[in-house]
């Protein structure tokens, strides 16, 4: 069975610029979730998709941060303008359902922001 | 709101020795706790998944227990390798609710 796809796996950008990141979840799984983990710390959840619609955005910075699931499938988190404090490893994971699940986590993306 | 602490931050052992992490959670109302081991600039790779219900569960030279009721969670790990150099974290489920997480412990195991 695949796990968890995402892309790219590094990126380096100038602050103010954007950025977008890819993730192909598991397939079958209904649940993928966005998280945010600065170096040093645990992952921070930034948003949760139940099939297209959105669970859980509380703590995404919709000010510059937007995400989409489209078809309920893929899913692209995007940036826009990005900030030094921005810089961390984007991880995205899935689950069969909302309710718990074991999640499932791709390798993520490492940002840098300059 | 949930919080997780895990201790300690950080742990270096000689090879071959067992090894205890701990994990406490501020809120004893979870539906499932989870622990991940994280490599260096990858991801999070899941090793054991506790539903609220149980008490432990093992896999290979892991075990992890749940004691729901103090809010706390250990992860052993039995005759310890190099190859278990990692950062361990645990992972709370509040249910319909994302996992809160941990800060982690780094372990390097000492060949």
């Amino acid at each position: 069975e695949a796990g968890v796809a995402q892309s790219p796996r590094y990126k380096i950008i100038e602050k103010r610029q954007s950025v977008a990141f890819w993730c192909n979840p598991i397939s079958g799984h209904a649940t993928l979730y966005w998280y945010q983990q600065i170096l040093g710390q645990g992952p921070k959840l930034l948003i949760q998709f139940q099939n297209n619609g959105v669970v859980d955005d509380s703590q995404l910075p919709k000010d510059r941060f937007s995400a989409e699931r489209l078809k309920g499938v893929d899913s692209t988190l995007k940036i826009q303008p990005a900030k030094l404090e921005d810089s961390a490893v984007y991880l995205c994971a899935s689950s069969l359902a909302v309710t718990g699940n074991e999640q499932f986590f791709g390798p993520g993306t490492r940002l840098t922001v300059l | 709101k949930q919080e997780v602490t895990q201790i300690p931050a950080a742990l270096s052992v000689p090879e071959g020795e067992n090894l205890v992490l701990n994990c406490s959670f501020t809120d004893s109302a979870i539906y499932n706790l989870q622990w991940f081991r994280q490599d260096p600039g990858k991801g999070l790779t899941s090793l054991l998944l506790i539903q609220s219900s149980q008490r432990e569960q093992t896999s290979g030279r892991l075990n992890a227990s749940l004691d729901k009721s103090s809010g706390r969670s250990t992860l052993y790990i039995a005759a310890s390798q190099p190859g278990d150099s990692a950062t361990y974290l645990c992972a709370v489920s509040p249910g319909n609710t994302p996992l809160v997480f941990g800060k982690g412990t780094r372990l390097s195991v000492i060949a």
